[in-house]
């Protein structure tokens, strides 16, 4: 199976800084990746399919790249509500597989 | 407004077993593919198995094929999750979750989850 990495494990960013968060894939996955936000307590949400299309409801500030094996989610200016950990997965190949996330924090 | 609400986790032994339910409203359920994912406590996320819209394609990850079945009542609207021979490994946060495209296994809408606890 395909193993996803992501990278950093946790990131500090302060409020209105740009966080940038890396995921790779052990082979190509083309561009069938995307991008989850988790917050405590909560459901997964969806973010970015196709590794770059925004999904329904997502701010602009958030923006998915890259293909292959190399992808990034970043978030060009951090606001409170997006404190929380973000995990990549990939569904190019069986089974669909998840990065093991990096958490965004407060710093 | 999709809603997705899944019920039956809880405490069973080693070796016991479970069935999982997602009540689905706010779309039409019988034209979307389903999945359950999972996640154990403090971890990362888990696909577990997905069914085609019509439920006559299954699908399983490795770690729970020939253990767990999936279906679903598309006259109910729900989606089941039948979890036999149950591992200390099994104990997780377990979410429903649809497909927006049957051809493409990533999810968009969620359901809050349901605690499993394998345990003796």
């Amino acid at each position: 199976e395909i193993v996803m990495t992501q990278s950093p494990a946790t990131l500090s960013v302060s409020p209105g800084e740009r966080a940038t968060l890396s995921c790779r894939a052990s082979q190509s996955v083309s561009s069938n990746l995307t991008w989850y936000q988790q917050k405590p307590g909560q459901a997964p949400r969806l973010l970015i399919y196709g590794a770059s299309t925004g999904a329904t409801g997502v701010p602009a500030r958030f923006a998915g790249s890259g293909s292959g094996t190399e992808f990034t989610l970043t978030i060009s200016s951090l606001q409170s509500e997006d404190f929380a950990v973000y995990y990549c997965q990939q569904y190019n190949n069986w089974p669909p597989t998840f990065g093991q996330g990096t958490r965004v924090e407060i710093k | 407004e999709v809603q997705l609400l899944e019920s039956g986790g809880g405490l069973v032994q080693p070796g016991g077993s479970l069935r999982l339910s997602c009540a689905a409203s706010g779309f039409n359920f019988r034209s979307y593919a389903m999945s359950w994912v999972r996640q154990a406590p403090g971890t990362g996320l888990e696909w577990v198995s997905a069914i085609s819209d019509s439920g006559g394609s299954t699908y399983y990850a490795d770690s729970v094929k020939g253990r767990f079945t999936i279906s679903r009542d598309n006259s109910k609207n729900t989606l089941y999750l039948q979890m036999n021979s149950l591992r200390a490994e099994d104990t997780a946060v377990y979410y429903c979750a649809t497909l927006p495209i049957a051809a493409a296994v990533y999810f968009d809408y969620w359901g809050q989850g349901t605690l499993v606890t394998v345990s003796s």
